[in-house]
C-alpha cells in the first residue's frame, strides 16, 4: 500500500459545480496534511493545510480530515476553469515533517 | 516577500557530467527540503536540512547525489556522473519549522534536469 493514495482522474466538473478530491493515507503518515495545486509545468503551490479532525474552510476551499478512516478530502466550491490543475495530497512523516505525496488528481473544469 | 528561488531553471547535461543545483530559501526559514518529481508523479523526498545540519538524507537515490547547506541558508544539490534516470524536476522547499510536525512547506519553481 502506498503511503498516500489519490485517484489520478481526470475529474471533470462543469463550471460553478463543487469538485471533490479525495486522498487516503497509511499509518506511517502523521497528523499533518496538505493540499497543493500544481499547474502544468509549474511547481506545487500550497492551498490548504489541516491537522485536526473535521473541516477547515478557506474561501472556496474546504479541507476535511477523518483520522479514523484515514482519509482527507478537498472540496472546491463554485469551480472555475482556472482551477483546472493537478491537486496533490501530502502528509507529513517523521520528525522534520518531510512530506509524502500522492501522485495527484487531475481536475478539469469545463466552461 | 520573496519566495524560494532556484537556479538554473533548466539544465541539460550529457550523461556522465556533474551538475549543481542551487536553492535560496525564504529568508529566515530554518528547514530546507529537496524533492525529486518525475513526470506524472508527486514529488519524492530526497533530503532535509535544519539550519546547516543535514538531518535526513534517506531519500537520496545513490551516492552520486550530495547536498549541502554550509551556512544554513543557500543549499546546493550536486549530482555526479549523471545518468538518464536522473532526468526529473528537482524541487526545493523551505519551512519556518524547527522540525515539528504540521508546519507548511513552500516550494521553489524547480530545476528541470534533462540528461542526454
Amino acid at each position: 500500500q502506498k503511503e498516500v493514495e489519490q485517484n489520478s482522474g481526470p475529474l471533470s466538473v462543469p463550471e460553478g459545480a463543487i469538485a471533490s478530491l479525495n486522498c487516503t493515507y497509511s499509518d506511517r503518515v502523521s497528523q499533518s496534511f496538505f493540499w497543493y495545486r500544481q499547474y502544468s509545468g509549474k511547481s506545487p503551490e500550497l492551498i490548504m493545510s489541516i491537522y485536526s479532525n473535521g473541516d477547515k474552510e478557506d474561501g472556496r476551499f474546504t479541507a476535511q480530515l477523518n483520522k479514523a478512516s484515514q482519509y482527507v478530502s478537498l472540496l472546491i466550491r463554485d469551480s472555475q476553469p482556472s482551477d483546472s490543475a493537478t491537486y496533490l495530497c501530502a502528509g507529513g512523516v517523521e520528525y522534520g515533517n518531510k512530506l509524502v505525496f500522492g501522485a495527484g488528481t487531475i481536475l478539469r473544469v469545463k466552461s | 516577500g520573496a519566495g524560494v528561488s532556484q537556479s538554473p531553471r533548466y539544465k541539460v547535461a550529457k550523461r556522465g557530467q556533474d551538475v549543481a543545483l542551487r536553492c535560496d530559501p525564504i529568508s529566515g526559514h530554518v528547514s530546507l527540503f529537496w524533492y525529486q518529481q518525475a513526470l506524472g508523479q508527486g514529488p519524492e523526498f530526497l533530503t532535509y536540512f535544519q539550519n546547516e545540519a543535514q538531518l535526513d538524507k534517506s531519500g537520496l537515490p545513490s551516492d552520486r547525489f550530495f547536498a549541502e547547506r554550509p551556512e544554513g541558508s543557500v543549499s546546493t544539490l550536486k549530482i555526479q556522473r549523471t545518468q538518464q534516470e536522473d532526468s526529473a524536476v528537482y524541487l526545493c522547499a523551505s519551512s519556518p519549522s524547527l522540525g515539528d510536525l504540521g508546519y507548511e512547506q513552500y516550494f521553489g519553481p524547480g530545476t528541470r534536469l534533462t540528461v542526454t
